[in-house]
Formats: structure tokens, sequence, C-alpha cells
């Protein structure tokens, strides 16, 4: 079965530096990837993807992720953290060929101070 | 376009007392889905359909019902609750493809004392 593992339950950082959300997963085939944000009390939204296009992928507000097939990682990053970046962030993935569902990491919660 | 809506917002149940969430999409997708947040565990998922009429089981289905009657809304059902369900429920809708974004409605928040 698949699974997907982010390191570190919570992450602080200081306004303008670099954010690094980790993601691991574990699949003999490479799945889709996904980086939601979850920001307090709502749903989920997309940041980015990973579909088997380009492996560095852009997302929303500066984000983007570079997917490392021999490393199976998915890593979300950000050149400069600003304080509305503040939310849970959650790392999942899809199986080739299923019906799109989601298998979730158990999410990291970014601090972000002044 | 409301995109996807949840009722109740918020819910609390005695044990053994049943109740029905309302997940709505107006974005005319094929597949929805139900998920629980729990802290600590990310998203899991519940059950899901693949269009109307049609249901199946997740991750974690016991305890749950599910009901797809219009392509619109997927109902979840909890027949007799358990404490151990008190969580925040999530549905989302997608696409009929395996690379499309799920979209995720507000969430219900349910306890159950």
């Amino acid at each position: 079965a698949q699974s997907v593992t982010q390191l570190g339950s919570h992450v602080s950082v200081s306004e303008g530096a670099l954010v690094l959300l980790r993601c691991n997963y574990s699949s003999s085939v490479p799945p889709y990837l996904f980086w939601y944000v979850q920001y307090p009390n709502q749903g989920l939204q997309l940041l980015l993807k990973y579909t088997s296009a380009a492996t560095l992928v852009k997302g929303i507000n500066g984000f983007e992720a570079e997917f490392k097939k021999s490393e199976t990682s998915f890593h979300l990053t950000k050149p400069s953290a600003h304080m509305s970046d503040a939310a849970e962030y959650f790392c999942a993935v899809s199986e080739r060929g299923g019906y799109n569902k989601l298998i979730f990491g158990a999410g990291t919660r970014l601090a972000v101070h002044p | 376009n409301a995109g996807v809506t949840q009722t109740p917002k918020f819910r609390v149940l005695k044990t053994g007392q049943s109740m029905t969430l309302l997940c709505a999409q107006d974005m005319n997708h094929e597949y929805m889905y139900w998920y629980r947040q729990d802290p600590g565990m990310g998203l899991r998922l519940i059950h899901y359909s693949v269009g109307e009429g049609t249901t199946a089981k997740g991750e974690v289905p016991d305890g749950y019902n599910v009901s797809r009657l219009k392509k619109q809304n997927f109902l979840l059902g909890l027949e007799s609750a358990a404490p151990s369900q008190t969580s925040v429920y999530f549905c989302a809708s997608s696409q009929r493809t395996t690379t499309d974004t799920q979209y995720f409605g507000p969430g219900t928040r349910l306890t159950v004392l």
C-alpha cells in the first residue's frame, strides 16, 4: 500500500527565510503527487501537482516543488516566507489508473514569525 | 458558483444517535469523496463515488454509509455514532481523471459525547 511521510509536524521560520517542507512517498511506480494547504478553519486548496510533465512544478503563492524519483521525494519550497503562509500543508499521492483517490501525509504546520 | 458546500458546519451527538452529513457541488463533477481529519493523521478516505448511483469503500469505512442518488449530492451517514467518530469531515469532488484537482468543502466538525 502507498504511504506518504512528511518529516516534521511543525516547522517554524522567520519572515523572509526559506521555507522547506519535506515529503517522501513509498511506491514502486511513481504516483501523481500533490501539495495542499489548509488555512485555519477552512477546507484544503491545491498549491501544486506533479503529473509526469516537468519535474519542477510551480504553484500558487510563490511555492514550488521538485519531483525526485531517485529519492522518492516531492519537497515543497518557497524562497521567502510571508506571514500569510502560516498554515498546515499536506502532501498527497494518487495512484496511476485509479479513481483519483488521495492518500495524505500527516501534515506539517508552518509558523512564520517576524 | 458556490463550489463544494457542506451541511451542517457543526454538530454534537450523543453516543448511539444517528445523523446525515450533506455534501453538494455545482461543478458537474463525476467523482466525490468523504474524508475525515484527525490530529496528526492527515486526511483519510472514508467512502467515494465515481458517479451517480455508485459508491465504494475507502480506507476507513466502518461505521459509515453513503449514498449518491443525485450527481451533485453525496451523503454521509452515521447510523450509531461513537466517540471515535469525533472528527472533522471534509467532502471533495473532482473531474473524472486521475490527475484532476480535488475541490474541498469547508468541513463539518462533529463531536460525539
